[in-house]
């Protein structure tokens, strides 16, 4: 089955700087990477989403990249916010029939202002 | 608010006993998600269910089962608890497959 990895584990920025998570899939099937941040008590909120037929995706400070050759997608985060601090997840989905999203262990970033 | 509505928020609970926990799906999704997330780990998918149908299973314990009732709600039932048990279970839905998933705030599932 698939297998996501994501690095690191925590992750310290201060406020405007830019924070910047990998992850990195072993199913080459998978054409579907989504990230999802996880506050405190709450769920899993998705904030940006890529599919493999795109290399690059941007939403005001959030972007996603993604290398299908060598199987890693990133997400970068630019001028980050003291509201940005969260678990963030990266998950890769191989839509053959069976939806379901193979999540990394999550990064914990911490946004000191 | 993802539209996903999960209940209870918390349970506490003693092993060996028996929990149901519910999921309301975002108004016209027909897929409902289960997954369970364990101290500092990520998401593990339990199983899946397609308007009212298994569509498929990840790492669910034989203790553990699920059902997806005609309204698409769903409710995830599991027995013989342990205290390996205690967890977050989150549940997600989504239109079809192929679309965005969407998260509730999770129940979280204490075994004393």
């Amino acid at each position: 089955g698939e297998n996501v990895e994501q690095h690191p584990s925590t992750l310290s920025v201060q406020e405007g700087d830019s924070a910047v998570i990998k992850c990195t899939y072993s199913d080459s099937a998978s054409n579907y990477f989504p990230w999802y941040k996880q506050e405190l008590g709450k769920g899993s909120q998705l904030i940006i989403d890529i599919r493999s037929n795109v290399g690059e995706k941007k939403d005001q400070r959030i972007a996603v990249t993604l290398n299908k050759t060598a199987k890693h997608f990133s997400l970068h985060i630019t001028e980050t916010q003291p509201e940005d601090s969260a678990v963030y997840f990266c998950a890769a989905l191989v839509q053959t029939g069976a939806n379901n999203l193979f999540f990394g262990t999550g990064t914990r970033l911490t946004v000191i202002p | 608010d993802s539209g996903v509505t999960q209940t209870p928020k918390h349970l506490i609970t003693a092993t060996g006993q028996r929990v149901t926990l519910r999921c309301s799906p975002r108004s016209g999704d027909l897929s409902v998600y289960w997954y369970q997330q364990s101290l500092d780990q990520g998401l593990q998918f339990l199983i899946q269910y397609y308007n009212g149908e298994e569509r498929a299973k990840g790492n669910i314990l034989e203790r553990f089962s699920a059902q997806q009732f005609p309204d698409l709600h769903s409710e995830l039932n599991l027995s013989s608890l342990e205290l390996g048990d205690s967890a977050l279970y989150f549940c997600a839905s989504s239109v079809g497959g192929e679309e965005p998933q969407h998260f509730g705030d999770g129940t979280r599932l204490s075994i004393l």
